[in-house]
């Protein structure tokens, strides 16, 4: 079964900074779909940003931006200059081909004024 | 707010109550999800119907009864809960054929006492 990790239980960022959130995966697949979900406290979880496995270009929204090496299993997510309201609890999820999602425990992100 | 939305989102029930939790999609997908939300645990996945027909059932307990009368309603039924069943209940739908994110309902807060 495909697993999906989150080592950083919890991170903070300075307002303005950058930060970048680690995930990793583990799949025998090569067709999938990996996803950054944000839920902020209280509020319905959104998508961030997607990407496609097929795809060697890195996944861009804004200030959001993913580092995807599949080689590697990693999907990391970067947020550039760092806005208060981007504290949120942020997933880490994969689709496969078979439409099944499989989510991380998140990675709980303060920002700092 | 997305298209999907959730009833009731706040619920506290005793051990012997029957409980149903309603989701409801605007958004015309053909695949909707039941998901179990523990804190520092994964989003655990219950329930996926595909054009109301379910296809996948992850070892969830009787206890936890999923209907879906048409695509656009799902509900779960509840029924001799236990306490460790207290969790944020998510609904999510998609569209099942298309390599597209799932949009989330708010949740229903549920407490078993």
């Amino acid at each position: 079964a495909q697993t999906v990790t989150q080592s950083q239980p919890e991170m903070s960022v300075q307002e303005a900074e950058t930060v970048t959130l680690s995930c990793t995966y583990d799949t025998s697949e090569s067709d999938y779909y990996l996803f950054w979900y944000k839920q902020p406290p209280s509020r319905q979880m959104i998508l961030v940003i997607r990407q496609e496995a097929y795809k060697q270009q890195n996944a861009t929204e804004n200030r959001f931006s993913v580092n995807f090496q599949k080689a590697a299993k990693s999907f990391s997510l970067k947020i550039s200059d760092s806005q208060l309201g981007d504290a949120a609890m942020y997933f880490c999820a994969y689709r496969s081909a078979g439409n099944q999602f499989y989510f991380g425990t998140g990675t709980s992100l303060t920002v700092i004024p | 707010e997305t298209g999907v939305t959730q009833t009731p989102r706040h619920l506290v029930m005793g051990m012997t109550n029957k409980k149903s939790l309603k989701c409801e999609q605007h958004l015309g997908h053909n695949a909707m999800y039941w998901y179990k939300q523990s804190a520092k645990k994964p989003l655990e996945l219950m329930f996926v119907y595909n054009f109301k027909e379910q296809t996948e059932n992850n070892s969830v307990p009787s206890r936890f009864s999923p209907e879906c009368p048409n695509s656009s309603h799902l509900f779960l039924h509840l029924h001799t809960l236990q306490p460790e069943d207290s969790a944020l209940y998510l609904c999510a739908s998609s569209q099942g054929d298309d390599p597209y994110e799932q949009y989330f309902g708010p949740g229903t807060r549920l407490t078993v006492t």
